[in-house]
């Protein structure tokens, strides 16, 4: 098993730009989600997922977007990055009410 | 609103000293996990234990310890006899439970320096 994978490792932006994080998982597992890592705030939850087609907003979810259109498959999207977005961002996933597994990061850089 | 506290923002500790990471949490559920995760200086986050509500006997594993209880709010991580590897942010966490799965509440994270 692969676990969470997570595409790119590190991406730099021109305010304005858009792209997509990719996430995948390889577990059959329900539950995904995003958070991103900011310095002297641990992690905050963005979007999660219960299952495909299923998707609900975290804490701190403007500015994002997701869906889930297959149960391997989580992305996320910045429509129109900003500075504030520049963070670390991972992708977790586990079976329902079990412990969460987290991907390996990709580092954005918003300039 | 569910909180997670880890006042710590940074330990240094001599290599082979006990470190102890407070963690303290708020929530109005009566069935909730706390975790504490690892992350070192590579990035990833490491699971390290998921202990539920109505389970508060303290868990040893090596030279790890918690210590869970309800009355204080309080889920503390002891690492006894601390080695260099030990040196990475960690993060206290608690779940909101939602159906289907589960939304996790981070700690700012403590960071822990051990020195040879």
């Amino acid at each position: 098993n692969a676990g969470v994978t997570q595409t790119p490792k590190f991406q730099v932006l021109k305010t304005g730009q858009s792209m997509t994080l990719q996430c995948a998982q390889d577990m059959n597992h329900e539950y995904m989600s995003w958070y991103r890592q900011d310095p002297g705030m641990g992690l905050r939850l963005i979007h999660y997922s219960v299952g495909a087609g299923i998707t609900d907003q975290g804490e701190v979810p403007n500015g994002y977007n997701v869906s889930r259109s297959t149960t391997e498959d989580f992305p996320l999207r910045l429509l129109s990055a900003a500075p504030s977005q520049t963070s670390v961002y991972f992708c977790a996933s586990s079976y329902p009410q079990e412990t969460q597994y987290f991907g390996p990061g990709t580092r954005l850089l918003v300039l | 609103a569910q909180k997670v506290t880890q006042a710590q923002t940074e330990i240094s500790v001599v290599e082979k000293e006990d470190v102890t990471l407070d963690c303290v949490y708020e929530t109005r559920d009566t069935t909730y996990y706390l975790f504490w995760y690892k992350q070192p200086p590579s990035g990833e986050l490491v699971f390290l234990i998921r202990r539920n509500s109505f389970d508060e006997q303290n868990e040893i594993s090596g030279r790890y310890s918690w210590n869970f209880q309800k009355s204080t709010s309080s889920f503390n991580f002891t690492i006894t006899a601390s080695q260099v590897v030990d040196s990475a942010v960690y993060f206290c966490a608690l779940s909101e439970a939602v159906e289907y799965g589960n939304k996790l509440v981070f700690g700012a994270g403590t960071i822990l320096r051990v020195k040879s």
